[in-house]
Parts: C-alpha cells; structure tokens; sequence
C-alpha cells in the first residue's frame, strides 16, 4: 500500500548548519508530495509542495526535489536558524484513492544557537 | 492562501461532558475534512474522513458513537467527543481539502482537549 518512511530524530543542529531530513515514499499511482511544519502547541502548515517526478517545491529556504528514481522526497535547507526548530512531516496525496493523504511519523528539530 | 478555522484551541472540562470542535474552511469549498490525534510528541493519527453529505468513514479502532463527525457543507465539519473521560485528553487536529487533483491539505490550528 501506500506509505512514507521519514528519517526519525529528533535532530539537534547548531544554527547556520545545513539540514536534511530523508524521506521515502511507496505509491501504487502516482502521488503528490508534500512537506508540512509543525511549530510547538499548534496545527500543520504547508511548507511545499511537489505533484511531480523532477519538480522542485521551494519555500522560507527550504527545498525538496521530488526523484521518481529514488522515490525519495528529502528535505534540505543550506543554512537553518533558531525559528526553524519544529516537528516536519513528509506526507503523499494519490489522486486514485480518493486524494487520502499518508503522513511520515515526523522529525523533530531543533536549533541551538 | 486556503485557511482552515479551528474552534476552540482548548478545552477543559470535567468527565462526562460532551465537547465538540467545528473545522471550517474559510475560502475554498472543502470536499473532504480530516480529523487527526496527535498525542504527544507523537504523529497524527487519522481518526476519520468525512465527505459532505455523506457519513464519515472511521479508521480502525475509532469508536464511531463516541467520536460523531458530522460533514454538513461543504465548509463546516464538526466533531463530537461523547462522554469524554480522561483517555480522550489529546490534541485534536482538523483538516480540509478541495476535489482538486493535487491540492494539498489545509490544516486548523489544533483543539487542546483536556478532561478532567
């Protein structure tokens, strides 16, 4: 079936460190991917987004190129900072299930000055 | 961009009450609204999708008469915590997507429930 297997932390990243969270995806169709953020005690944002093979979403620094090759969707920003500290999801939509949505257990990450 | 009101952020009450969280969606028609748990430093959990007009389907080990989720429009969905004990103390998140191919899902800001 459908899942994402998403890299666990938590991570700990000296401010200005360079950042990638890993996460892979099984699909049976062909899915949307998505990134979300998570700041402490509220809801998910969208961070980016891609809908298919070689795009690349791009958001606040942040980029992820989806790679059919690899079915890997991994998370990079060059240079991260204190106010990135949250949780990140990776999650796939397939439009031939309805549009269900499938979520990665999230990574924690944190920035120390 | 789409927004997705959630109401309340938090509730505290006392055993046996009944609470319910409303999920709208602000500017976009939301065909399908998710309801989520996340306990903490933990996941989302997917407790039920709901398709306006039609009954909510209820993932495995949802009890569907203690978590009624009504879809009424295409912009309101509202949860029902029945009888709420304790062990039904979590962070209850809704969200919301339209019948576009690809488009993402928008997410409410979180209901904080605890009972006492």
């Amino acid at each position: 079936g459908d899942s994402v297997t998403q890299m666990e932390g938590p991570v700990t990243l000296s401010e200005e460190a360079f950042l990638t969270i890993n996460c892979t995806y099984t699909a049976t169709g062909y899915p949307s991917l998505f990134w979300y953020v998570q700041y402490p005690g509220e809801g998910l944002q969208l961070l980016l987004k891609a809908t298919k093979a070689d795009d690349k979403g791009s958001n606040k620094g942040f980029e992820a190129t989806y790679r059919k090759e690899t079915t890997s969707f991994h998370l990079e920003k060059g240079s991260v900072q204190v106010s990135d500290s949250a949780v990140y999801f990776c999650a796939l939509s397939v439009w031939n299930t309805g549009n269900q949505f499938y979520f990665g257990t999230g990574t924690s990450l944190t920035v120390i000055p | 961009g789409a927004v997705v009101s959630q109401h309340p952020s938090r509730v505290i009450c006392k055993s046996g009450t009944s609470v319910k969280i409303e999920c709208r969606s602000l500017d976009f028609q939301a065909t399908t609204m998710f309801w989520y748990r996340q306990f903490p430093k933990q996941s989302l959990m997917l407790m039920a999708t709901s398709n306006e007009g039609s009954k909510a389907t209820y993932e495995q080990g949802v009890e569907k008469d203690k978590f009624l989720i009504n879809h009424a429009s295409l912009t309101l969905s509202t949860l029902t915590v029945t009888s709420a004990h304790p062990e039904d103390s979590s962070f209850y998140i809704c969200s919301a997507t339209g019948e576009r191919e690809s488009q993402p899902q928008h997410f409410g800001d979180g209901t904080r429930l605890s009972i006492l």
